[in-house]
């Protein structure tokens, strides 16, 4: 168990829906990443949020979105979810912005019908 | 932009045998860092190992040990006495040292998918 948390497991839908993925990070971890990982794409860098800053955007769509609050919790918004977005969505975190190693949570497994 | 490429999309290895996955990579970078990731079965994101490219020395982590050719841009890791429970895809990824835009962005391999047979 990394210490990082993830809700839910498994989120099926239907496009054109808009869901929103949660994360809390490990105790006294500030940096918060969310990566995708899907069969065409591979695993793939959304975006990282660093106390409640956004600090780098990778390949992460328009109808994407994501925030930190103030507890440091995460969430990844979805809309005008498409049948391409069905995937294993991470959430990561770390104490800092560079730290060395990152936690991986367990993962909420995305299908969009 | 950084690149990681796993050429061996399937392996695999007898039970207490050795196996060697390979990765390479390019970047203009010359401080970073690189990891091998394990994901079993269950889906969870395991760290391995991972090697600072300033250190010259390779990374040992009990049974898993790496061999960096930081010239070469290589970063393959072998297992030693391997067991049942090292069947999982393995990845092999990236990191920047710190600062710039990339922060703290993980850039992953395609993975190797091993399998370790009785």
């Amino acid at each position: 168990d990394s210490g990082v948390t993830q809700t839910p497991k498994h989120l099926i839908t239907a496009t054109g829906q808009r869901v929103t993925l949660r994360c809390s990070p490990r105790s006294g971890d500030l940096s918060v990443y969310w990566y995708q990982q899907s069969l065409d794409q591979g695993l793939q860098f959304l975006i990282q949020y660093y106390n409640g800053e956004e600090r780098a955007k990778g390949n992460i769509l328009e109808r994407f979105s994501a925030q930190q609050f103030p507890d440091l919790h995460s969430e990844l918004n979805l809309s005008s979810l498409e049948l391409g977005d069905s995937a294993l969505y991470f959430c990561a975190s770390s104490p800092t912005s560079s730290s060395n190693e990152q936690f991986f949570g367990p993962g909420t497994r995305l299908t969009v019908l | 932009a950084q690149t990681v490429t796993q050429s061996q999309p399937e392996m695999s290895v007898q039970e207490a045998e050795t196996v060697t996955l390979s990765c390479t990579y390019d970047t203009s970078e010359n401080n970073y860092y690189l990891f091998w990731y394990k994901q079993p079965p269950s889906r969870q994101m395991i760290l391995v190992i991972r090697q600072e490219a300033y250190k010259q020395q390779n990374a040992t982590e009990n049974r898993f040990s790496v061999n960096f050719q930081k010239a070469a841009k290589s970063f393959s890791l072998k297992i030693s006495d391997s067991q049942l429970g090292d069947t999982a895809m393995y990845f092999c990824a990236f990191r920047p040292y710190a600062g710039g835009t990339s922060y703290g962005k993980l850039t992953f391999g395609q993975g190797t998918i091993l399998t370790v047979h009785p």
